[in-house]
């Protein structure tokens, strides 16, 4: 039973840049939440994908954009990268949408660095 | 505004010690609780929690939760290195997002 994958691990960017990270939810999980996690500090919530929709979304300036496929596949993209955008992307699964009781698996992450 | 805070930020322990990781909130419409370990990466699920005063166990791991003082702890016996990680918890916010302290950072010497 495959968990939930994220790809690329690492990723080096510049200023300015674009860039696209992938996550593939664990089998039969429908809903991709998406966090950013800044060295020493615990994740922060960027948005959340459900039934192909964005159905929430955490302090994150419009330049965090993402997708989500009709496979449950999901996308983050991040436009006109700043410094401060370096972080760990973690992308988390879960099933049936925005509901209390969900518990939330995660991926291994993707390592941002923005020079 | 929703707020989450764990304490101790971290600790130093030997194997065989007992902890206890705190973890206090004030959030909207409170509904759950999720503790997870992070070892590098990837946060592990370790115990959810919704009611007041029924205590979770899994090994030598336990939690509660008290709904009416707004915290839950996480115990830890007989540490051993394996347990040295990142425990983070995660109340669930009535605006229908996990809010994530900055965790405990736990780790276990020989």
């Amino acid at each position: 039973d495959a968990g939930v994958t994220q790809s690329p691990t690492h990723l080096i960017k510049t200023r300015g840049q674009q860039v696209t990270l992938r996550c593939s939810p664990k089998s039969g999980h429908d809903t991709v939440s998406w966090y950013q996690q800044a060295l020493g500090q615990g994740p922060q919530f960027i948005f959340q994908y459900y039934e192909e929709e964005e159905r929430q979304r955490g302090n994150f300036p419009d330049r965090f954009s993402g997708h989500q496929f009709p496979n449950y596949s999901s996308e983050l993209n991040v436009n006109a990268l700043l410094l401060g955008d370096s972080a760990l992307y973690l992308c988390a699964s879960s099933l049936g949408g925005l509901i209390a009781k969900n518990i939330q698996y995660f991926g291994a992450g993707t390592r941002l660095s923005v020079l | 505004e929703d707020k989450v805070v764990q304490s101790p930020l971290s600790l130093v322990v030997h194997e065989g010690d007992t902890v206890t990781l705190n973890c206090s909130y004030e959030v909207t419409n409170f509904r759950s609780l999720l503790w997870y370990k992070q070892e590098k990466k990837a946060p592990t699920f370790l115990f959810m929690l919704t009611s007041s005063g029924i205590e979770k166990k899994s090994g030598r791991l336990s939690s509660i939760l008290d709904k009416k003082e707004l915290f839950s702890i996480l115990n830890i016996t007989a540490t051993q290195t394996g347990d040295s990680a990142i425990y983070l918890c995660a109340p669930f916010s009535g605006t229908y997002k996990y809010i994530f302290g900055t965790g405990t950072r736990l780790k276990v010497l020989a």
